[in-house]
């Protein structure tokens, strides 16, 4: 079977550090993605990441190790536009279709 | 930038009623995607093609069909829509080579009386 769990909500204070966890358990891995989806919008494309390790794009980061099935997304700086969801999703075996993670709703205070 | 287009944003319909929604993408991507986007359940994939005429079923196909015709519209058909097929719909598209990040459209929030 195909598992991606991730925690439906988090809070931060603007100018905090957050990092959001993503485990999967997948048919085979081919990548895991990160998405950002404002609320009533479509899903934006953030991350990502095929081999172990750390990728960095500006104040966004994404961690992957594969051995663990674990990922984080570690958002710096944070800002108030930062509030939304944000999906972990994984490619598995076979053709391109992601398997999406539920979504983590984070919510950025003053 | 990639242009993923939906027919329509907000759309009622009523139970037993055959539903289009249609896609349509600017950027010569291979593949297609359709998924329905529920609370407490996230992004669930209908169905995805990756060429003209070529569709394969997703996890959730029941109830839907789809259609690719043309290599830039990809459409979804409820062929007699239900109330539980009340959700938010949302087409992507996506490269067939590189990280294949798929592109996503604006979404159809179809509601079923």
């Amino acid at each position: 079977g195909q598992n991606i769990d991730q925690p439906t909500e988090m809070t931060a204070t603007e100018g905090a550090i957050v990092q959001i966890n993503c485990t999967y358990q997948t048919s085979g891995f081919n990548g895991l993605f990160w998405y950002q989806q404002h609320a009533g919008e479509a899903p934006t494309f953030l991350s990502y990441n095929v081999l172990d390790g750390l990728e960095e794009k500006g104040r966004f980061s994404s961690f992957l190790s594969r051995s663990k099935g674990y990922s984080y997304l570690l958002l710096k700086e944070l800002q108030m536009k930062d509030s939304a969801s944000y999906l972990c999703a994984v490619r598995g075996t076979g053709f391109q279709k992601l398997v999406f993670g539920t979504g983590t709703r984070l919510l950025v205070s003053p | 930038d990639v242009k993923v287009t939906q027919s329509s944003r907000y759309l009622v319909k009523r139970t037993g009623e055959k539903v289009f929604l249609e896609c349509v993408q600017d950027m010569d991507h291979e593949n297609m995607f359709w998924y329905r986007q529920d609370p407490g359940l996230g992004l669930r994939l209908i169905y995805f093609s990756y060429d003209v005429k070529m569709k394969e079923k997703g996890d959730i196909p029941e109830g839907y069909s789809v259609s690719r015709e043309k290599k830039e519209r990809f459409s979804l058909i409820l062929e007699s829509a239900s109330t539980n097929q009340t959700s938010m719909y949302l087409c992507a598209t996506g490269p067939g080579g590189g990280t294949n990040e798929q592109f996503f459209g604006p979404g159809t929030r179809l509601t079923v009386l």
